[in-house]
């Protein structure tokens, strides 16, 4: 079936820094990936859309200069956290897919701790 | 994009059916209906997706009424392991900007 592999698992950063979160499709390509966050006993929200080859597409009050989405190809999306802060302290999960008819595979997801 | 409403939580217990309503009333005709199971601190797993009428795999049950907008999950005598989050998704798949929503799921605990 079809695997998503996100790492790190796990990240601990300073304040200020940025964080890269890779999520990959390891069976299939994906021309389209999703970003969630999740805070702890929350459902997860759409953070943006990823699209191979084209800007990401960020949900309303989403700072696109603060998480940097790069799709650069079938099989490989990135967000990056710029500058990182105590609230942007979460679990970040991706989703890929091109295959509608099977449901979207999301990552195991990371956890993202800002200290 | 279609809403989703189910229950906060559940409580079952082991070896019991355990079904977990969701109504979807403006779900589009080409939308799909897809549930997903989520355990802490994991991602989501995919459980099992329908159009209409039932759908029936290894895991669950998915019963879908004709006029689509409401959908039941069952799980079939449920143990300890089935305790997690439920999430039902309407898969928009005509809408040119497709996207998966998450509402706030069924928090399922499952009692020894």
């Amino acid at each position: 079936g079809a695997v998503v592999s996100q790492h790190p698992s796990r990240v601990i950063c300073k304040s200020g820094t940025s964080v890269k979160i890779e999520c990959r499709s390891l069976d299939f390509q994906a021309t389209t990936m999703f970003w969630y966050r999740q805070f702890p006993k929350k459902s997860l929200m759409l953070m943006a859309t990823s699209n191979e080859g084209s800007k990401a597409t960020y949900e309303q009050g989403v700072e696109k200069d603060k998480f940097l989405i790069n799709h650069a190809s079938l099989t490989l999306s990135t967000l990056t956290v710029t500058s990182a802060h105590p609230e942007d302290s979460s679990f970040y999960i991706c989703s890929a897919g091109d295959r509608p008819n099977y449901g979207y595979t999301f990552g195991s997801g990371t956890r993202l701790t800002v200290v | 994009l279609a809403k989703t409403t189910q229950p906060i939580s559940m409580d079952s217990y082991e070896g019991q059916e355990v079904n977990i309503t969701c109504s979807h009333n403006n779900i589009a005709t080409n939308d799909y209906i897809t549930w997903y199971q989520q355990f802490p601190s994991q991602g989501p797993r995919f459980i099992i997706q329908g159009y209409k009428t039932k759908v029936t795999n290894e895991v669950a049950s998915l019963f879908i009424p004709a006029d689509r907008k409401s959908s039941t999950l069952s799980l079939p005598r449920v143990s300890l392991s089935d305790t997690a989050v439920y999430y039902c998704l309407v898969d928009p798949r005509m809408d040119s900007s497709y996207k998966l929503i998450f509402g706030s799921g069924t928090r399922l605990l499952v009692r020894p």
